[in-house]
Protein backbone atom coordinates (compact mmCIF):
# COMPACT_ATOMS: atom_id res chain seq x y z
CA UNK A 1 0.00 0.00 0.00
CA UNK A 2 0.54 3.81 0.18
CA UNK A 3 1.78 4.24 -3.54
CA UNK A 4 2.21 7.48 -5.19
CA UNK A 5 2.93 7.73 -9.20
CA UNK A 6 3.32 10.98 -11.03
CA UNK A 7 3.13 11.23 -14.51
CA UNK A 8 4.59 11.88 -17.44
CA UNK A 9 7.97 10.48 -15.93
CA UNK A 10 9.76 12.69 -18.11
CA UNK A 11 8.90 15.52 -20.43
CA UNK A 12 11.07 17.88 -22.69
CA UNK A 13 9.59 20.66 -23.97
CA UNK A 14 10.24 24.29 -25.76
CA UNK A 15 11.46 27.41 -23.89
CA UNK A 16 8.33 29.36 -23.25
CA UNK A 17 5.17 26.49 -23.23
CA UNK A 18 3.43 25.25 -20.12
CA UNK A 19 3.98 21.63 -18.47
CA UNK A 20 1.32 20.29 -16.25
CA UNK A 21 2.75 17.13 -14.03
CA UNK A 22 0.58 15.04 -11.90
CA UNK A 23 0.57 13.21 -8.23
CA UNK A 24 -1.48 10.77 -7.89
CA UNK A 25 -1.78 8.88 -4.32
CA UNK A 26 -3.18 5.25 -6.23
CA UNK A 27 -4.09 3.38 -2.51
CA UNK A 28 -4.60 6.30 0.40
CA UNK A 29 -6.69 9.70 0.35
CA UNK A 30 -3.86 12.70 1.09
CA UNK A 31 -5.36 15.95 2.31
CA UNK A 32 -1.72 17.03 2.19
CA UNK A 33 0.37 16.69 -0.87
CA UNK A 34 4.31 18.27 -1.38
CA UNK A 35 5.96 19.63 -4.13
CA UNK A 36 9.87 19.35 -4.22
CA UNK A 37 12.71 20.33 -6.53
CA UNK A 38 15.56 18.34 -6.89
CA UNK A 39 18.63 19.57 -8.90
CA UNK A 40 21.41 17.19 -9.83
CA UNK A 41 23.51 16.25 -7.20
CA UNK A 42 21.64 18.27 -4.71
CA UNK A 43 18.76 18.03 -2.14
CA UNK A 44 15.15 18.08 -2.40
CA UNK A 45 14.01 21.81 -1.51
CA UNK A 46 10.38 21.64 -1.04
CA UNK A 47 8.29 24.36 -2.93
CA UNK A 48 4.87 23.91 -1.78
CA UNK A 49 2.45 22.15 0.25
CA UNK A 50 -0.70 21.61 -1.38
CA UNK A 51 -4.11 21.34 -0.01
CA UNK A 52 -6.98 19.70 -0.75
CA UNK A 53 -9.85 22.21 -1.52
CA UNK A 54 -7.58 25.25 -0.82
CA UNK A 55 -4.61 27.21 -2.08
CA UNK A 56 -1.21 26.01 -1.82
CA UNK A 57 1.41 27.53 0.42
CA UNK A 58 4.29 28.11 -1.40
CA UNK A 59 7.97 28.41 0.05
CA UNK A 60 10.10 31.41 0.28
CA UNK A 61 11.07 32.37 -3.67
CA UNK A 62 9.22 30.41 -5.12
CA UNK A 63 6.88 32.29 -7.57
CA UNK A 64 3.40 31.13 -7.52
CA UNK A 65 2.71 32.51 -10.68
CA UNK A 66 4.53 30.47 -12.33
CA UNK A 67 4.43 27.03 -10.79
CA UNK A 68 0.78 26.71 -10.62
CA UNK A 69 -0.79 23.71 -7.73
CA UNK A 70 -4.10 22.81 -8.20
CA UNK A 71 -5.32 20.48 -5.53
CA UNK A 72 -8.80 19.16 -6.95
CA UNK A 73 -9.47 15.89 -5.42
CA UNK A 74 -7.99 14.20 -2.28
CA UNK A 75 -6.23 11.87 -4.96
CA UNK A 76 -4.66 13.88 -7.15
CA UNK A 77 -2.96 17.06 -7.51
CA UNK A 78 -1.11 19.01 -10.17
CA UNK A 79 1.91 21.39 -10.84
CA UNK A 80 1.98 23.20 -13.72
CA UNK A 81 5.01 25.10 -14.52
CA UNK A 82 4.28 27.78 -16.95
CA UNK A 83 6.58 30.22 -19.53
CA UNK A 84 9.19 27.15 -18.57
CA UNK A 85 12.53 28.36 -19.31
CA UNK A 86 15.77 26.42 -19.43
CA UNK A 87 16.94 27.03 -15.68
CA UNK A 88 13.46 25.54 -15.03
CA UNK A 89 15.19 22.02 -16.05
CA UNK A 90 15.15 19.83 -12.92
CA UNK A 91 13.90 16.42 -11.34
CA UNK A 92 10.09 17.72 -9.96
CA UNK A 93 9.08 14.96 -7.07
CA UNK A 94 5.55 15.08 -5.25
CA UNK A 95 4.85 13.40 -1.50
CA UNK A 96 1.44 12.57 -0.30
CA UNK A 97 0.75 12.16 3.53
CA UNK A 98 -1.65 9.87 4.31
CA UNK A 99 -5.28 10.99 5.96
CA UNK A 100 -4.63 7.86 8.67
CA UNK A 101 -2.91 9.92 10.66
CA UNK A 102 0.60 8.83 10.25
CA UNK A 103 3.67 11.65 9.76
CA UNK A 104 5.26 9.91 7.24
CA UNK A 105 5.11 11.14 3.57
CA UNK A 106 5.34 8.84 0.78
CA UNK A 107 6.90 10.04 -2.51
CA UNK A 108 6.42 9.41 -6.19
CA UNK A 109 9.15 8.56 -8.49
CA UNK A 110 9.51 12.01 -9.87
CA UNK A 111 9.29 13.89 -12.90
CA UNK A 112 12.41 14.55 -14.88
CA UNK A 113 11.77 17.95 -17.21
CA UNK A 114 13.97 19.18 -19.96
CA UNK A 115 13.35 22.82 -21.38
CA UNK A 116 14.99 22.91 -24.70
CA UNK B 1 17.04 30.58 8.73
CA UNK B 2 16.73 26.64 8.39
CA UNK B 3 19.51 24.45 7.54
CA UNK B 4 20.63 20.57 8.34
CA UNK B 5 24.40 19.67 7.01
CA UNK B 6 25.47 16.19 6.59
CA UNK B 7 28.88 15.27 5.24
CA UNK B 8 28.71 15.27 0.93
CA UNK B 9 30.63 11.85 0.43
CA UNK B 10 31.08 8.84 2.72
CA UNK B 11 32.86 5.51 1.30
CA UNK B 12 33.02 2.78 3.38
CA UNK B 13 33.56 -1.51 1.85
CA UNK B 14 31.34 -3.85 1.55
CA UNK B 15 30.50 -5.83 5.64
CA UNK B 16 31.74 -2.43 7.16
CA UNK B 17 29.95 0.08 9.63
CA UNK B 18 29.26 3.75 8.61
CA UNK B 19 27.64 6.64 10.28
CA UNK B 20 26.21 9.26 8.50
CA UNK B 21 25.60 12.69 10.86
CA UNK B 22 23.13 15.45 10.85
CA UNK B 23 23.28 18.48 12.53
CA UNK B 24 20.37 21.14 12.42
CA UNK B 25 18.88 24.10 12.92
CA UNK B 26 15.34 25.17 12.70
CA UNK B 27 12.71 27.22 13.56
CA UNK B 28 10.80 24.49 15.32
CA UNK B 29 11.38 20.56 15.09
CA UNK B 30 9.03 17.55 15.70
CA UNK B 31 11.27 15.08 14.82
CA UNK B 32 14.27 13.25 12.36
CA UNK B 33 13.62 10.97 9.67
CA UNK B 34 15.89 9.88 7.26
CA UNK B 35 16.16 8.89 3.61
CA UNK B 36 17.68 7.04 0.89
CA UNK B 37 17.58 7.82 -3.33
CA UNK B 38 19.22 5.89 -5.42
CA UNK B 39 20.21 7.92 -8.95
CA UNK B 40 17.28 8.68 -10.81
CA UNK B 41 14.64 7.67 -8.31
CA UNK B 42 12.77 8.60 -5.55
CA UNK B 43 13.30 8.83 -1.93
CA UNK B 44 12.55 6.24 0.35
CA UNK B 45 11.71 6.44 4.14
CA UNK B 46 14.37 4.83 6.54
CA UNK B 47 13.63 5.66 9.87
CA UNK B 48 12.37 8.58 12.44
CA UNK B 49 13.09 9.56 15.65
CA UNK B 50 10.78 12.38 17.48
CA UNK B 51 12.58 11.24 20.90
CA UNK B 52 16.02 11.34 22.37
CA UNK B 53 17.96 7.53 21.64
CA UNK B 54 18.83 5.04 19.20
CA UNK B 55 15.99 3.86 17.36
CA UNK B 56 17.00 0.18 15.15
CA UNK B 57 15.42 -1.21 12.07
CA UNK B 58 17.37 -4.19 10.68
CA UNK B 59 20.67 -2.98 9.69
CA UNK B 60 19.73 0.94 10.00
CA UNK B 61 20.04 2.46 12.87
CA UNK B 62 19.02 6.07 13.84
CA UNK B 63 20.26 8.26 16.57
CA UNK B 64 18.59 11.22 18.11
CA UNK B 65 19.62 14.08 20.34
CA UNK B 66 17.92 16.92 20.47
CA UNK B 67 19.60 18.73 23.11
CA UNK B 68 22.79 19.02 20.39
CA UNK B 69 20.16 19.39 17.28
CA UNK B 70 22.41 16.11 16.14
CA UNK B 71 21.55 12.86 15.00
CA UNK B 72 23.32 9.85 12.84
CA UNK B 73 21.91 7.23 10.59
CA UNK B 74 23.80 4.11 11.08
CA UNK B 75 24.46 1.22 8.52
CA UNK B 76 25.72 -1.59 9.11
CA UNK B 77 26.87 -5.30 7.25
CA UNK B 78 27.07 -2.83 4.11
CA UNK B 79 26.16 -4.27 1.15
CA UNK B 80 26.43 -2.57 -2.59
CA UNK B 81 23.09 -2.09 -3.10
CA UNK B 82 23.67 0.55 -0.29
CA UNK B 83 25.19 2.84 -2.45
CA UNK B 84 22.80 6.26 -2.65
CA UNK B 85 22.03 9.43 -1.20
CA UNK B 86 21.46 9.59 2.35
CA UNK B 87 19.51 12.42 3.19
CA UNK B 88 17.93 13.75 6.82
CA UNK B 89 14.99 15.57 6.87
CA UNK B 90 13.51 17.27 9.92
CA UNK B 91 9.56 17.92 10.11
CA UNK B 92 8.87 21.23 10.39
CA UNK B 93 6.13 23.88 11.79
CA UNK B 94 2.70 23.95 11.61
CA UNK B 95 2.08 20.23 12.68
CA UNK B 96 -0.90 20.48 10.63
CA UNK B 97 0.63 20.11 7.54
CA UNK B 98 3.83 18.18 8.77
CA UNK B 99 6.11 19.25 6.21
CA UNK B 100 9.54 18.05 5.66
CA UNK B 101 12.96 19.87 5.56
CA UNK B 102 15.83 18.13 3.70
CA UNK B 103 19.79 18.13 4.38
CA UNK B 104 22.32 18.31 2.08
CA UNK B 105 22.64 14.82 1.74
CA UNK B 106 25.70 12.55 1.80
CA UNK B 107 26.62 10.12 -1.24
CA UNK B 108 27.69 6.55 0.29
CA UNK B 109 30.09 4.77 -2.33
CA UNK B 110 30.18 1.25 -1.11
CA UNK B 111 33.41 -0.62 -2.57
CA UNK B 112 33.94 -4.39 -2.36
Amino acid sequence: GAVVSQHPSWVICKSGTSVKIECRSLDFQATTMFWYRQFPKQSLMLMATSNEGSKATYEQGVEKDKFLINHASLTLSTLTVTSAHPEDSSFYICSARSDRGSYEQYFGPGTRLTVT
Amino acid sequence: GQSLEQPSEVTAVEGAIVQINCTYQTSGFYGLSWYQQHDGGAPTFLSYNALDGLEETGRFSSFLSRSDSYGYLLLQELQMKDSASYFCAVRAPPKSTDKLIFGTGTRLQVFP
